[in-house]
């Protein structure tokens, strides 16, 4: 069984084009995340979504447009793609708001602006 | 705001020699510090996490990493090296004034010859 899994796996599109990213964790945690990891493989962390409501919005442009429709699902939408917005995208969960807490990664979106 | 740094952008071994990864983070209040794996084309697996229960960590595959306060530490190790061993290695922070996001390192490339 996959805790946290994301669809699709690779994703390729032109420029302009609207695309969404779906993340659905069987875990039954709470809390939710996307993390972008760029091309030097460095990992930010975009949004966190605690029972369904926004925790933490980053410095992201608001192209990009996290849906959460109930607490084992976080989606992502990402409006008018730029080629700078080619990348790993990662869902991750983790049982509550606590610190200390483990974070359960999905296996990833790779997303190709051409 | 909490940060870490990951000395080492590429480390290599041979089968059977330690492992050393070093990170050093900076934080205003006590840590909860963590390192994960990334293996090609995957998510990020956690690998040991610091809670301050103990200054010296054991977590999966024979890794183990000791929290220095004083040298503001949390070093990756393991005696031995295996070729299974290479990946993407990752320090994080999870930082209480910014939810429960993590705050990555820039990682480290272990490389393991035979």
């Amino acid at each position: 069984d996959t805790a946290v899994s994301q669809t699709p796996k690779y994703l390729v599109t032109q420029m302009g084009n609207d695309k969404s990213i779906k993340c659905e964790q069987n875990l039954g945690h709470d809390t939710m995340y996307w993390y972008k990891q760029d091309s030097k493989k460095f990992l930010k962390i975009m949004f966190s979504y605690n029972n369904k409501e926004l925790i933490i919005n980053e410095t992201v442009p608001n192209r990009f447009s996290p849906k959460s429709p109930d607490k084992a699902h976080l989606n992502l939408h990402i409006n008018s793609l730029e080629l700078g917005d080619s990348a790993v995208y990662f869902c991750a969960s983790s049982p509550g708001q606590g610190n200390y807490n483990e974070q359960f990664f999905g296996p990833g979106t790779r997303l190709t602006v051409l | 705001a909490q940060s870490v740094t990951q000395l080492g952008s590429h480390v290599s071994v041979s089968e059977g020699a330690l492992v050393l990864l070093r990170c050093n983070y900076s934080s205003s209040v006590p840590p909860y510090l963590f390192w994960y794996v990334q293996y090609p084309n995957q998510g990020l697996q956690l690998l040991l996490k610091y809670t301050s229960a103990a200054t010296l960590v054991k977590g999966i595959n024979g890794f183990e990493a000791e929290f220095k306060k004083s040298e503001t530490s949390f070093h990756l190790t393991k005696p031995s090296a295996h070729m299974s061993d290479a990946a993407e290695y990752f320090c994080a922070v999870s930082d209480p004034q910014a939810g429960t996001a993590l705050i990555f390192g820039k990682g480290t490339t272990l490389s393991v010859s035979s």
